[in-house]
């Protein structure tokens, strides 16, 4: 199985902050890497697919990048709205897996 | 724009079964596969395995094969995900999700709104 490893686990930034969370996967997966954001209570929402396209009606504040094993996600001025946690998830091969998460804090 | 609705909390005993449907509406479900993935409590995404609803044809994660079986009811556009011999590490939360895709792309969207099963003597 491929192993996605996200960095760091936890982050505290403040509103109007520019972040970037980290994942690398075991084995080259391409651009076959999708990014999700999870609320507490709630199903997890697609932000980026194939590594750096963003999901219609995600705002362009977030934006991401990478391929073979490293990954980015960038969020350039922080809203109140994105503290969350954000999980990467290869979609190269089966089994598909996901890193641990990164908890967004502020 | 599809929507998927999953089935109430579940509270079962050790080595009994639960199953869990997702019902879809708002587009043609056996367009697109249905995926199954579960989060323990406090704990990040494991992926279960899908389900091709137009064929029934299946695929799971080793680590659930020979206790998950994914079916699908084409008639109500419903699946089902059903784990056998549960244990207390079962205990999570369990999501259903369409497979999107996009250039050769796929990814999760959009989700049910998780079904809570608890395992507990």
């Amino acid at each position: 199985d491929i192993q996605m490893t996200q960095s760091p686990s936890s982050l505290s930034a403040s509103v109007r902050d520019r972040v970037t969370i980290t994942c690398r996967a075991s084995q080259s997966i391409s651009n076959y890497l999708n990014w999700y954001q999870q609320k507490p209570g709630k199903a997890p929402k697609v932000l980026i697919y194939g590594a750096s396209s963003l999901r219609s009606g995600v705002p362009s504040r977030f934006s991401g990048s990478g391929s073979g094993t490293y990954f980015t996600l960038t969020i350039r001025s922080l809203q109140p709205e994105d503290f969350a946690t954000y999980y990467c998830q290869q979609g190269y091969i089966y089994p598909y897996t996901f890193g641990q998460g990164t908890k967004l804090e502020i | 724009q599809m929507q998927l609705l999953q089935s109430g909390a579940e509270v079962k005993k050790p080595g009994a079964s639960v199953k869990v449907s997702c019902q879809a509406s708002g587009n043609t479900f056996t367009d697109y596969y249905l995926h199954w993935v579960r989060q323990a409590p406090g704990q990040g995404l494991e992926w279960m395995g899908w389900i091709n609803p137009n064929s029934g044809g299946t695929n799971y994660a080793q680590k659930f094969q020979g206790r998950v079986t994914m079916t699908r009811d084409t008639s109500i556009s419903t699946a089902y995900m059903e784990l056998n011999s549960l244990r207390s590490d079962d205990t999570a939360i369990y999501y259903c999700a369409r497979e999107s895709s996009s250039s050769s792309y796929n990814w999760f969207d959009p989700w049910g709104q998780g079904t809570l099963v608890t395992v507990s003597s």
